[in-house]
């Protein structure tokens, strides 16, 4: 399977503790980009990459979360210090940036995160 | 980015052309017009997108209107997989950086 992929599929945790979510983009994708998801609501993002630097960040993205992309393939989300409001799906998505035409995104199954 | 608005809630008979409508009154000349869908437990996937033409691929057609302030995605046979929430998205010129999602429509495809 050549789409985007996301580890774990299902995240608990319990209040208080850090937790990491990866996202693989399609291979050569140089954009990535975070999006989170409640239930019932429209995706809102989070933040985006090219290649190894982030670009934009959300004000929804508080100092508690921290996103890498360090050799401009994968990528880390991290929530420091969780909170029941974190419990969302946690969608990654790729593109090829090409000028001139238009760079749809590829996404991931997500990650689910429930904080008891 | 345009802020879109779109019914809650739509039901099609399957085999039946499925019409999505969408409002996006306050689009500027150079914003598109963005669908994507998202069927139960899976990401977004992209339909179709268009500027002011009709647009048309193997998904789906797009109608925008000459004033574009609103326009429709028509599946012209729906089938059963068809089901999901459809996004229409307005804003950002081709290659836009993010999506900006609303609530989108939730289309019910009938047997």
């Amino acid at each position: 399977d050549t789409g985007v992929s996301q580890d774990p599929r299902h995240k608990i945790t319990k209040r208080g503790q850090n937790v990491t979510f990866r996202c693989d983009p399609i291979s050569e994708h140089n954009r990535l980009y975070w999006y989170r998801q409640t239930l019932g609501q429209g995706p809102e993002f989070l933040t985006y990459f090219q290649n190894e630097a982030q670009l934009e960040k959300s004000r929804l993205l508080s100092d508690r979360f921290s996103a890498e992309r360090p050799k401009g393939s994968f990528s880390t989300l991290e929530i420091q210090r969780t909170e029941q409001g974190d419990s969302a799906m946690y969608l990654c998505a790729s593109s090829l940036l090409l000028w001139g035409s238009y760079n749809e995104q590829f996404f991931g199954p997500g990650t689910r995160l429930t904080v008891l | 980015d345009a802020k879109t608005t779109q019914p809650t809630s739509m039901d099609c008979a399957e085999g039946r052309a499925a019409n999505l409508p969408c409002n996006h009154s306050t689009i500027s000349g150079n914003e598109y017009v963005y669908w994507y869908r998202q069927i139960h437990s899976q990401g977004p996937q992209y339909i179709i997108h268009g500027l002011k033409n009709n647009e048309t691929n193997e998904m789906a057609s797009l109608i925008i209107t000459e004033d574009r302030k609103s326009s429709t995605l028509i599946l012209p046979h729906a089938t059963l997989r068809d089901t999901a929430v459809y996004y229409c998205i307005g804003g950002g010129i081709q290659g836009a950086q993010k999506l900006v999602f609303g609530q989108g429509t939730r289309l019910t495809i009938n047997p």
